[in-house]
């Protein structure tokens, strides 16, 4: 079965560093890229960027965050040096085909909470 | 910036059909923008339903159908039922592997 296995849910404070994680199974992880979409309470889902783990390219990401891929063990990653509180959310990664171009598979998502 | 524009809400009766759309601030979309289509129910992941403008995804249901309307993409769901009572967004795409999320529609079936 093909799945995303997202790292569990995160409570830090302001300014403190953050890395989650997003594990692909089931499928070749080099074979498709990995998206990240942000959802903040109560709002709608907000593409955040993409990588393609194949060699880790990652063009134009959103805002103070830093995307990652590790292929040897099909994970990639969303990081922070520094968290503000609206960096609160839910982050979804998911599996987006580079012929159609349309996120076919998701993670469950990890809720990341800041506050002081 | 480019908005992709959704109606904030939209209501069905139960049996009935819906059609939600998906346009752009600027231009017209078409099959080019490859639109995609997902359903989210509160607390849970989004569900993909539909890509490439009018492709069912994997067990989803044909009462789910895509298309293009005029400008727009679209999304109808015939036979409306409780359980489709969820936010819907729309997804196109921009070029360079880039797409941007509508603002999504709230559905109500009552």
């Amino acid at each position: 079965e093909v799945q995303l296995v997202q790292s569990g849910a995160e409570v830090k404070k302001p300014g403190e560093s953050l890395r989650i994680s997003c594990k692909g199974t089931g499928y070749s992880f080099t074979s498709y890229w990995i998206s990240w979409v942000r959802q903040t309470p109560g709002k709608g889902l907000e593409w955040m960027g993409r990588i393609d783990p194949s060699d880790s390219y990652s063009p134009s990401f959103q805002g103070h965050v830093t995307i990652s891929a590790d292929k040897s063990i099909s994970t990639a990653y969303l990081q922070w040096s520094s968290l503000q509180a609206s960096d609160s959310a839910t982050y979804y990664c998911a599996r987006q085909t580079y012929n159609y171009y349309y996120l076919d598979v998701w993670g469950k998502g990890t809720t990341v909470t800041v506050s002081s | 910036q480019t908005v992709v524009t959704q109606e904030p809400s939209f209501s069905v009766s139960p049996g009935g059909t819906v059609t939600l759309t998906c346009g752009l601030s600027s231009g017209s979309v078409s099959t080019r923008h490859y639109p995609s289509w997902y359903q989210q129910t509160p607390g849970q992941a989004p569900r993909t339903l539909i890509y490439s403008t009018d492709s069912r995804s994997s067990g989803v249901p044909d009462r789910f159908s895509g298309s293009i309307l005029g400008n727009k993409a679209a999304l109808t769901i015939t036979g409306a039922q409780a359980d489709d009572e969820s936010d819907y967004y729309c997804v196109l795409y921009l070029g360079s592997g880039s797409v941007v999320f509508g603002g999504g529609t709230k559905l109500t079936v009552l």
